[in-house]
């Protein structure tokens, strides 16, 4: 079993639409949460990342932790055309350590 | 703006060869990372290296080594290239390991 599952999608919503992405996981010792985002033929680039439970938001994103249940989602509200990408949930285990989900495809279409 | 940058972004060899990767960074992170990816399986950390000097394996070492010797670049090597390591490459570097800054990655196809 892989420590973080995330469903590789494609996910394909219209402009303007709420996006969920979400991932599960198993170790319970992560502790803190990253969300990536990665344009095609690009490197992964941080969108936030959220220590232990709860929720954290920054502009149109927000991520949200539940450590009793091991999942965490990213919501994306009022979706762009320039949101599609891939998605990456991470995890930390350990001081440097980061163990990523698969990633989510995500296509906003105008 | 933090910037990682690496030598090539596509690159093509032949099984056997000795393959250099090369990554440098400009915000004198401590903390250097090499990851490949593979399509279905994400991003998998190869090393890591928390210092000039230093290194530890990640979870997919083998068939890899790596090399510090000044702070700013990390180099990911290949000692005998396979065709099982056709992937992406990702550097990253990073003052705390949970904000990492990336790479455009380097495409390597091996024949």
């Amino acid at each position: 079993q892989k420590e973080v599952e995330q469903d590789p999608g494609p996910l394909s919503v219209p402009e303007g639409a709420i996006v969920s992405l979400n991932c599960t996981y198993s170790n319970s010792a992560f502790q803190y949460f990253m969300w990536y985002r990665q344009y095609s033929r690009k490197g992964p680039e941080l969108l936030m990342y959220t220590y232990s439970s709860g929720n954290k938001e920054d502009g149109r994103f927000t991520a949200q932790v539940d450590k009793s249940s091991k999942y965490i989602s990213l919501f994306i509200r009022d979706s762009q055309p320039s949101d599609s990408a891939t998605y990456l949930c991470a995890m930390i285990k350990g001081a440097q350590k980061l163990v990523f989900g698969q990633g989510t495809r995500l296509t906003i279409n105008p | 703006d933090v910037k990682v940058t690496q030598s090539s972004r596509y690159l093509v060899k032949r099984t056997g060869e000795k393959v250099f990767l090369e990554c440098v960074q400009d915000m004198d992170h401590e903390n250097m990372f090499w990851y490949r990816q593979d399509p279905g399986l994400g991003l998998r950390l190869i090393y890591f290296s928390y210092d000039v000097k230093m290194k530890e394996k990640g979870d997919i070492p083998e068939g890899y080594s790596v090399s510090r010797e000044k702070k700013e670049r990390f180099s990911l090597i290949l000692e005998s290239a396979s065709t099982n390591q056709t992937s992406m490459y990702l550097c990253a570097s990073a003052i705390v390991g949970y904000e990492q800054y990336f790479g455009p990655g380097t495409r390597l196809t091996v024949t």
